[in-house]
């Protein structure tokens, strides 16, 4: 299985400042059909899991464009320009290129 | 608007058996793999099933394989997951997943004596 590993696992931080999480996967996800599935989730206390970036830098409807995403083969970073209360929560990155698909072990942002 | 409402969680002894369904609305439902995702208490996600569009293609993560089942009904946009031989481990909320881009708020599986 390919193992996706989050950095750092708790983040904490100062309103309007910026904050960065790095996850790095265990092998390539670029997929066999060029694309790269890699996606950083978040989860709000006591809430579902929900998508904010697809395919690496893809932010989802309603997503704030404060939220980016980059990265290539095996190293992504899932940043915040400048975070706001509602940002708190623990973020995942998830690899969808191979299966079984995987998730980071989770980074707590705080503030 | 995408919903996805899961059912049938609940207390169940080791070794028991649950069936969990997902009721699907506002997406057109059989052209989407669905899949589902847990969450033990405290922990972080798992993927532990996938099927594709028409339900002929599924697989399972190495630690349910042989003991859960998903199944999709497509005339009435529903997905269900048929759990036997539980465990203590597969004590979890247990998700209801399109794709990647969208959760239902879960149900909840306590496995325990």
């Amino acid at each position: 299985d390919v193992v996706m590993t989050q950095s750092p696992l708790s983040l904490p931080v100062t309103l309007g400042q910026p904050a960065s999480i790095s996850c790095r996967s265990s092998q390539s996800l670029v997929h066999s059909d060029g694309n790269t599935f890699l996606n950083w989730l978040q989860q709000r206390p006591g809430q579902s899991p929900r998508r904010l970036i697809y395919n690496v830098f893809n932010r989802d409807s309603g997503v704030p464009d404060r939220f980016s995403g980059s990265g290539s083969g095996t190293d992504f970073t899932l940043k915040i320009s400048r975070v706001e209360a509602e940002d708190v929560g623990i973020y995942y990155c998830m690899q969808a290129s191979h299966w079984p698909h995987t998730f980071g072990q989770g980074t707590k942002l705080e503030i | 608007e995408v919903q996805l409402v899961e059912s049938g969680g609940g207390l169940v002894q080791p070794g028991g058996s649950l069936r969990l369904s997902c009721s699907a609305s506002g997406f057109t439902f059989n052209k989407y793999a669905m899949y589902w995702v847990r969450q033990a208490p405290g922990k972080g996600l798992e993927y532990v099933s996938i099927i594709s569009t028409d339900g002929g293609t599924t697989n399972y993560a190495d630690s349910v394989k042989g003991r859960f089942t998903i199944s999709r009904d497509n005339s009435q946009n529903m997905l269900h997951f048929q759990m036997t031989s539980l465990r203590a481990e597969d004590t979890a909320v247990y998700y209801c997943v399109k794709g990647s881009d969208a959760w239902g708020k879960g149900t909840t599986v306590t496995v325990s004596s």
